[in-house]
């Protein structure tokens, strides 16, 4: 099956500064590439995500690129903010199939 | 909409106790999912259904049953309750298994 993995499991940022994770999948027929945002007690709830066929997508702050040559894919988060302390998951899936998720980066935005 | 609820939020069980976790949601989605949080392990997959009375297994499915009969509701069995089993549970529905996914607020379980 799916493998992804994801990179740093920990990442602290000053205020205003960027942060990027980073993630690789193993399948080269995943199609679909979702982000999600978790809170501490809470469910996930996706903030951007990228199909195959485009390259960058981008959400005010927020943007993903992917790279199906390499098979990875990052997330960009620009001018940060204390409230973007969050656990953040990449996940890979197929059409008709599973989704897989990566182990998680814990950010942390220093006021 | 109330999007994905779940029951109970939380949960003892004695070791060998049964139970269901129930999950239902209202925006007609046909792909509904259920997930294991573990501290370092990311969401694993332990069942699927891409739609009413077709459910498949995930990454972890040992000592979990379930069954979709309808498109709202997707139960998870434990069958045997076991300590490694203690974990916080999400259920999750999405139109398929390329589209948003929705996360409900999630189940905690304590296995003693």
């Amino acid at each position: 099956g799916e493998n992804v993995e994801q990179h740093p499991s920990t990442l602290s940022v000053q205020e205003g500064d960027s942060a990027v994770i980073k993630c690789t999948y193993s399948d080269s027929a995943s199609n679909y590439f979702p982000w999600y945002k978790q809170e501490l007690g809470k469910g996930p709830q996706l903030i951007i995500d990228i199909r195959s066929n485009v390259g960058e997508k981008k959400d005010q702050r927020i943007a993903v690129t992917l790279n199906k040559t390499a098979k990875h894919f990052s997330l960009h988060i620009t001018e940060t903010q204390p409230e973007d302390s969050a656990v953040y998951f990449c996940a890979a899936s197929i059409t008709g199939n599973q989704f897989y998720f990566g182990t998680g980066t814990s950010l942390t935005v220093i006021p | 909409n109330a999007g994905v609820t779940q029951t109970p939020k939380f949960q003892v069980l004695k070791t060998g106790q049964s139970m269901t976790l129930q999950c239902a949601q209202d925006m007609n989605h046909e792909y509904m999912s259920w997930y294991r949080q573990d501290p370092g392990m990311g969401l694993r997959l332990i069942h699927y259904s891409v739609g009413a009375g077709i459910t498949d297994q995930g990454e972890v499915p040992n000592g979990y049953n379930v069954s979709r009969s309808t498109t709202e509701d997707f139960p998870l069995r434990l069958l045997s309750a076991a300590p490694s089993q203690t974990s916080v549970y999400f259920c999750a529905s999405s139109l398929d298994s390329t589209e948003t996914q929705y996360f409900g607020p999630g189940t905690r379980l304590l296995v003693l």
